[in-house]
């Protein structure tokens, strides 16, 4: 069973103050690792999709890189409307679903 | 560009009742359909998924049930609701591109049964 942990729970950051959040997963076949964007009382958006192991995707103060076993989302000099929680999510080959994690809620003090 | 749309925002129903909650999509056809749940401190749990009329998938056992009328239209209903039902209802779209399917989330349903 695919299987999704994402650390920490919950990350304070000070403005500006750069930091990572961490997926650890395990999947038969990886078909592509996702993050997500959710603010509360609302539908998670779409950040990123990597396929590979060694690829990165950047949006603005975001990047996500990929290895075999993790993924990173490092945000670069954090602003207070980059307080949210991130999903992570897992899709295998051949299969509709996505596994997610449980999230990491990120809140950034002006 | 595609938009995804669901209602109610918010449903709160006594424990027993029926449940409708309608999910569409506008701007692509025969796209990949989702329901997913999501509980307080937890991950998005599957419900159900759709790769077309009259073609759902059931993940998880339970008193719930969903329904695709229409190519754009996705439908998760239950005939009685438990407390356990209570949660986030997010559905969700996807089409098949470059061999990996992203999913598209709509603004969610908050429903609580009492």
């Amino acid at each position: 069973e695919d299987q999704v942990t994402q650390s920490p729970e919950a990350l304070r950051l000070q403005e500006g103050e750069s930091s990572s959040l961490n997926c650890s997963y395990t999947v038969s076949g990886l078909r592509g690792l996702f993050w997500y964007r959710q603010d509360p009382g609302k539908g998670p958006e779409f950040l990123f999709t990597l396929y590979s192991a060694g690829e990165e995707k950047e949006k603005e103060r975001l990047k996500a890189t990929l290895t075999k076993k993790e993924s990173f989302l490092h945000i670069t000099a954090p602003k207070p409307e980059d307080s949210a929680t991130y999903l992570c999510a897992v899709q295998a080959e051949d299969d509709y679903k996505l596994s997610f994690g449980a999230g990491t809620t990120v809140t950034v003090r002006a | 560009s595609q938009t995804i749309h669901q209602w109610p925002a918010t449903l709160v129903q006594p424990v027993g009742s029926p449940l409708s909650l309608e999910c569409t999509v506008e701007g692509t056809s025969n796209p990949n359909l989702y329901w997913y749940r999501q509980a307080a401190g937890r991950g998005l749990q599957l419900l159900f998924y759709s790769i077309g009329i009259d073609q759902i998938s059931s993940e998880v056992p339970q008193n719930l049930s969903a329904s695709r009328p229409q190519d754009r239209q996705f439908i998760l209903s239950s005939k009685k609701l438990l407390l356990s039902d209570s949660g986030f209802y997010l559905c969700a779209w996807s089409m098949e591109a470059r061999n990996t399917d992203t999913q598209y989330f709509g603004p969610g349903t908050r429903l609580t049964v009492l």
